[in-house]
Formats: structure tokens, C-alpha cells, sequence
């Protein structure tokens, strides 16, 4: 059973400029979520995919969109790029209907210069 | 809103001691999951322990164990016999039983332990 991969590990960006994170599902998951988590706080939620479309999604403004794949992988894009964008961004994937809770990869550390 | 309050932004702990971190969170609904997860320097959240609101009996995961105080809105974890390995992060979240999935968190507590 695999876990959830995240790509890249880190990555700088320039300010006004556009980002795609990417992530694979744990394997037999078909739900996945995106978390931002600035340093020294608790993850905050982004969005949610199912069935390759938006499922709930968190107080963040439309430049943060995303995609689910029908292997179930996701994308999160991030345009016109702020500094207030650092953050270390989470993926999360999980079952529907189980709340057994999620699988989280590691991460992907995003510094905005 | 739902929301999630740690109230011990850092904790610490002698090896093979016991440590009992807080959490209060607060809620109108009457079916959610309640969750801690660890944070190490590796980034990766591991989920630690769960539980149901509908449950009165406390989870237990081998030294992990927790006090749910449902009229209270509380829900604190308890690590017995603490090991260097436990050093972390550790983020209390939240869980609607419905169909979406979304986890609210705290803002953690950082757990030393010295050995």
C-alpha cells in the first residue's frame, strides 16, 4: 500500500507568478484535500475533490484552484502568487465514507520571494 | 464556525514520564470525529488517535489515550511512558459526521522530551 506523495519538495516562486503542486492518492483513496499551513500554525483548508470535482472548499480566494484526476492524483494551482503564499501546502487523501482520518504526505514547503 | 483552541503552545516531558496536552473545540453539531495527529521535523501529519462524539468510551492506542468530556467540549491526550520519539508537534482537528470531510485544527503544541 502506498502512501501519499507530494512534488516537488520545495519550490521558490517570484511574487505575481503562477505555481502547480501535485499529488499522488494513497492507494484505494478517492477523496483528496489540500491544507495551507504557515509557519507556526495549524493547517488551514483549502479545498476538497471528489470525483474529480470541487467538494467543499475553505475560506480562500478563487486564484487558488485545482483538479482531480480519475487515478484520483490532484493538482493545486496557485496564480498571481503573494508573499502571504508561503506556506508549507498539505495533501491529504481519504476513503468517502470513512472517517478512519486521512493519509497527509509531506508536503510541499512554497517560499514566495 | 467550528474551532479548535490548544491552549499549551508548548509542553515538555522526562523520558518515561507521562504529559497530558489540551484541547477545547466548539461545535453546535452533535455527530463529529475528533482526531490528534503529530507533526515531526519531517512534515508529515501521522494521525495518532481518534474518536467518535458518539462514543462514551475513551480511545486508546497503546500509550496514547485520551479524555473526551463531551458536555465540556473537551478533548485532551494522554501519553504514558514517553519517548524521544514522541517529540513533535501534535494538532488536535476536528470533523463534521457528515459527508464533508473537512479538518479544522489548532494551532498545536509543541511537545519536548528530555531525556
Amino acid at each position: 500500500e502506498t502512501g501519499v506523495t507530494q512534488s516537488p519538495t520545495h519550490l521558490i516562486k517570484t511574487r505575481g507568478q503562477q505555481v502547480t503542486l501535485r499529488c499522488s492518492s494513497q492507494s484505494g483513496h478517492n477523496t483528496v484535500s489540500w491544507y495551507q499551513q504557515a509557519l507556526g500554525q495549524g493547517p488551514q483548508f483549502i479545498f476538497q475533490y471528489y470525483r474529480e470535482e470541487e467538494n467543499g472548499r475553505g475560506n480562500f480566494p478563487p486564484r487558488f484552484s485545482g483538479l482531480q484526476f480519475p487515478n484520483y492524483s490532484s493538482e493545486l494551482n496557485v496564480n498571481a502568487l503573494e508573499l502571504d503564499d508561503s506556506a508549507l501546502y498539505l495533501c491529504a487523501s481519504s476513503l468517502t465514507g470513512d472517517h478512519v482520518g486521512y493519509t497527509f504526505g509531506s508536503g510541499t514547503r512554497l517560499t514566495v520571494v | 464556525a467550528q474551532t479548535v483552541t490548544q491552549s499549551q503552545p508548548e509542553m515538555s516531558v522526562q523520558e518515561a514520564e507521562t504529559v497530558t496536552l489540551s484541547c477545547t473545540y466548539d461545535t453546535s453539531e452533535s455527530d463529529y470525529y475528533l482526531f490528534w495527529y503529530k507533526q515531526p521535523p519531517s512534515r508529515q501529519m501521522i494521525l495518532v488517535i481518534r474518536q467518535e462524539a458518539y462514543k462514551q468510551q475513551n480511545a486508546t492506542e497503546n500509550r496514547f489515550s485520551v479524555n473526551f468530556q463531551k458536555a465540556a467540549k473537551s478533548f485532551s491526550l494522554k501519553i504514558s511512558d514517553s519517548q524521544l520519539g514522541d517529540a513533535a508537534m501534535y494538532f488536535c482537528a476536528y470533523c463534521d459526521g457528515g459527508s464533508n470531510y473537512k479538518l479544522t485544527f489548532g494551532k498545536g503544541t509543541l511537545l519536548t522530551v528530555n531525556p
